[in-house]
């Protein structure tokens, strides 16, 4: 069965620390993993996607195949990171669903 | 920036009464999409829809729900009877026709209440 873990449901860090949004996911074949983010009152939009490999707002992830883990880290966390964060999964097939886990509540504090 | 948007923002109804969400996503997007995410829950998928017809649908897509794209810019979610256990955000997607990632945009949200 397809499916998304997000083991946290809130994450309370400090200003200026490290943080690691957990992700793991069951899936067979070779999925898109990617990393939405809702701020307060905003739509879901998307933060991260594992093919591109890029760094935004400071945030990466490393997609790990064989601990079939895609965490979101960001070495030192600010206020403006305060919000929902959800790990997304697609089969890699064109126009499929997104299939979300529950989503990770991060909250940073000065 | 092009945006999907989605009206009404919240929809307050009796249960057992018909709703209908609207959509309007991104203008050369084809692919088009329904989520909800009851309160406290995660965000599930209930259909997709390309090139005038569902392409894929969860166990919740049941017969009460259905989905059209009347014009050439809304795209619709009705639902025909509703029950208290619909209550929940429902977000509309779009998604570029070849574009290589499954990168969907989703729009605000409506907030449906069942009373």
């Amino acid at each position: 069965a397809q499916r998304v873990t997000q083991p946290e449901k809130l994450l309370s860090v400090f200003k200026g620390a490290p943080v690691e949004l957990k992700c793991n996911y069951s899936y067979s074949g070779s999925p898109e993993l990617f990393w939405y983010v809702q701020y307060s009152r905003q739509r879901l939009q998307l933060l991260l996607r594992h093919i591109s490999r890029e760094s935004i707002k400071g945030f990466t992830a490393d997609l790990n195949k064989g601990e079939t883990s895609f965490h979101l880290k960001k070495p030192f966390a600010q206020e403006e990171d305060s919000a929902m964060y959800y790990c997304a999964l697609s089969p890699n097939q064109a126009g499929t669903a997104l299939i979300f886990g529950k989503g990770t509540t991060l909250s940073v504090s000065s | 920036e092009p945006e999907v948007t989605q009206t009404p923002s919240h929809q307050v109804t009796q249960m057992g009464q018909e709703v209908i969400l609207r959509c309007v996503p991104i203008s050369n997007h084809l692919y088009f999409y329904w989520y909800r995410q009851i309160l406290g829950q995660k965000v599930e998928f209930l259909v997709s829809f390309y090139n005038n017809e569902i392409s894929e649908k969860s166990e919740i897509f049941d017969d009460q729900f259905s989905v059209e794209r009347p014009d050439g810019s809304n795209f619709t979610l009705k639902i025909r009877s509703t029950k208290l256990e619909d209550s929940a955000m429902y977000f509309c997607a779009s998604r570029l026709q070849g574009a290589q990632y499954n990168e969907q945009f989703f729009g605000p949200g409506t907030r449906l209440t069942v009373l």
